[in-house]
């Protein structure tokens, strides 16, 4: 049962212009979301979170937006550069699932000079 | 954030034998656990790593395979024991500190032949 899903698992976007990256969940228990980057042969990196009391989170080029109606959220990357070309994965935590983070499947992002 | 030191960042084991992982958190965190991610897929939760006391191990994951210890609040290993091909992932550790953050160390990525 995949909990958290990223259903495009790639996105090619022109350099300046904008990146959306889109995430699902089910379990409408899931209380506190992050985005994360990862690089080959890295750790996935943090990179901007939201909790369920908002529907928006910005910092700098990164923007989530999060719609619990539809249990649906997205990442926004404004104006995207090569250097974020990158697998960003979603990931949920509720209170009651021990602080654990259930992550989608990634979603590898291209950005393109 | 905390800083997570992991090692041995790649390893190339025989079938049968045994790896162990290690992470060291630089700072103390609340909770650590366990993630591998299998080629081309997402990060799968292996076990919560509890300080002093047993893992608590997700479905499909047992202690025999894959035995955890934490024995403070800043280190914990992961043995990988008994090796077959399909254990060839990459293993991550990753920490919650107080304030909600979680940061991953950088990966140990396990051929095994």
């Amino acid at each position: 049962d995949q909990q958290v899903k990223q259903n495009s698992p790639s996105l090619s976007v022109q350099e300046g212009r904008i990146s959306i990256l889109n995430c699902d969940y089910t379990n409408s228990m899931f209380d506190y979301f992050l985005w994360y980057k990862k690089y080959p042969a890295e750790g996935p990196t943090f990179l901007i979170s939201i909790s369920s009391i908002k529907d928006k989170n910005e910092d700098g080029r990164f923007t989530v937006f999060l719609n619990k109606s539809a249990k649906h959220l997205s990442l926004h990357i404004v104006p995207s550069q090569p250097g974020d070309s990158a697998v960003y994965f979603c990931a949920a935590n509720s209170y009651n699932q021990g602080g654990k983070l259930i992550f989608g499947q990634g979603t590898e992002l291209s950005v393109k000079p | 954030s905390a800083v997570i030191s992991q090692k041995p960042s790649r390893d190339i084991c025989q079938r049968g034998t045994s790896l162990t992982i290690q992470c060291q958190v630089d700072s103390q965190v609340t909770m650590m656990f366990w993630y591998r991610q299998q080629p081309g897929q997402s990060l799968t939760l292996i076990a919560t790593a509890n300080q002093g006391s047993e893992a608590t191990y997700e479905s499909g994951f047992v202690i025999d395979k894959f035995p955890i210890s934490r024995p403070n609040l800043t280190f914990s290993t992961l043995t990988v024991s008994n090796m077959s091909p399909e254990d060839s992932s990459i293993y991550l550790c990753s920490g919650r500190d107080a304030g909600y953050g979680y940061t991953f160390g950088s990966g140990t990525r396990l051929t095994v032949v």
